[in-house]
């Protein structure tokens, strides 16, 4: 069974940092990409970032580039989000997902997701 | 960006209603695009891909058509488990974007 599991929510001051994980099993974690997603508590989803199986190409949403960075260490399988300079508006449930697309390129259908690691940014 | 405008953003039917949710790009996307289904408290799950492709294990009451800038999914016969809210997300390019989201609520 594909199971995600995300770690490392807090509370966190504005300007602060902050590194999430997200550990894999059930699949072979090295052969997909992986996303994060964010969802304010009673609000839409908003999608963060993606890297590729092999971490050689990441993408990101406007509002975060430059102050998120998404990794992998695939001999871990686990997935990282570390977080810089957070602003009150980053404060969202984050989601890790796994991409349905395999080694020869990403889909962005995205299945499973894991439960979601709560992240406050508040003084 | 690609903008996806879900409507409506809220709705209330019966169990036995057809219920039928829009979704629309801000420019095509050909068929890259995807249906969740989240219930409170929980993880999105995956309902549709590819526009029209049922997700395994998802109940065929459930079919998702459109191409191009316009999408919709349908429900043929709304169950009392299928009251939940539910996104569209596009997959054709980066920034990936999602609808704001349509509840789907008990009449």
């Amino acid at each position: 069974e594909v199971q995600l599991v995300e770690s490392g929510g807090v509370v966190v001051q504005p300007g602060g940092s902050l590194r999430l994980s997200c550990a894999a099993s059930g699949f072979t974690f090295d052969d997909y990409t992986m996303h994060w997603v964010r969802q304010v508590p009673g609000k839409g989803l908003e999608w963060v970032s993606l890297i590729t199986w092999d971490g050689d190409n990441t993408y990101y949403a406007d509002s975060v580039r430059g102050r998120f960075t998404i990794s992998r260490d695939n001999s871990k399988n686990s997935l990282y989000l570390q977080m810089n300079s957070l602003r009150t508006e980053d404060t969202a449930l984050y989601y890790c997902a796994k991409d349905r697309g395999d080694s020869s390129g990403w889909l962005g259908w995205l299945d499973p997701w894991g439960q979601g690691t709560l992240v406050t940014v508040s003084s | 960006d690609i903008q996806m405008t879900q409507s409506p953003s809220s709705l209330s039917a019966s169990v036995g209603d057809r219920v039928t949710i829009t979704c629309r790009a801000s420019q095509s996307i050909t068929n890259y695009l995807n249906w969740y289904q989240q219930k409170p408290g929980k993880a999105p799950k995956l309902l549709i891909y590819a526009a029209s492709s049922l997700h395994s294990g998802v109940p065929s009451r459930f079919s998702g058509s459109g191409s191009g800038t316009d999408f919709t999914l349908t429900i043929s016969s709304l169950q009392p488990e299928d009251f939940a809210t539910y996104y569209c997300h596009q997959s054709y390019s980066t920034p990936l974007t999602f609808g704001g989201g349509t509840k789907v609520e008990i009449k």
